[in-house]
């Protein structure tokens, strides 16, 4: 079965510095993967997708992921945050039968 | 463009009460599911829908059920309201369930007292 593990539930970063979420996933097969993003008391809006292709997928809002079959991890970055980055970020995998299977969500903080 | 949309925004409910969450998409979409949402616990599928007439259980389906009689509308319905059910919820539908990304409505808060 497939799932999904986001490594700590609270990252802090101050502003201009890079951002790094962590997501690893279980797969027997290529996943497609998601990072969604929530900012508060709204739903979720995708940031990127990885399907098949490029590696390294660039997304909105400055944020991009990469691919890493070898260590079946699909983190996202971004180069410099800012204020506005502040939200929950959730890394999704999809299954058979499009069933789509998320993390436990990273909430990200930015210290000015 | 409405996309996705939920009613109620916020709901209150007593212990054994019945009530519908609403969910209706206006994108012709295929696939249509339902996530609760506990801190720390990230989202947690309820039940999905493939299709009009076809709906089936996901990770957390007990004291919930759903029906899809239209390719619009995907309600869930909690059939006598638990404290435990106290949660955001999140409907979502997709074009199809392949590779394509999912579009969230805003949520349902619901607190069952």
């Amino acid at each position: 079965a497939q799932s999904v593990t986001q490594l700590g539930s609270h990252v802090s970063v101050s502003e201009g510095a890079l951002v790094l979420l962590r997501c690893n996933y279980s797969s027997s097969v290529p996943p497609y993967l998601f990072w969604y993003v929530q900012y508060p008391n709204q739903g979720l809006q995708l940031l990127l997708k990885y399907t098949t292709g490029a590696t390294l997928v660039k997304g909105i809002n400055g944020f991009e992921a990469e691919f890493k079959k070898s260590e079946t991890s699909f983190h996202l970055t971004k180069p410099s945050a800012h204020m506005s980055d502040a939200a929950e970020y959730f890394c999704a995998v999809k299954r058979e039968g499009g069933k789509l299977i998320f993390g436990q969500g990273t909430e990200l903080s930015v210290k000015p | 463009n409405a996309g996705v949309t939920q009613t109620p925004k916020f709901q209150v409910l007593k212990t054994g009460q019945s009530m519908t969450l609403q969910c209706a998409q206006d994108m012709n979409h295929e696939y249509m599911s339902w996530y609760r949402q506990d801190p720390g616990m990230g989202l947690r599928l309820i039940h999905y829908s493939v299709g009009a007439g076809i709906t089936d259980q996901g990770e957390v389906p007990n004291g919930y059920n759903v029906s899809r009689s239209t390719t619009e509308d995907f309600p869930l319905r909690l059939l006598s309201a638990a404290p435990s059910q106290t949660s955001v919820y999140f409907c979502a539908s997709s074009p199809r369930p392949g590779n394509t990304e999912a579009f969230f409505g805003q949520g349902t808060r619901l607190t069952v007292v």
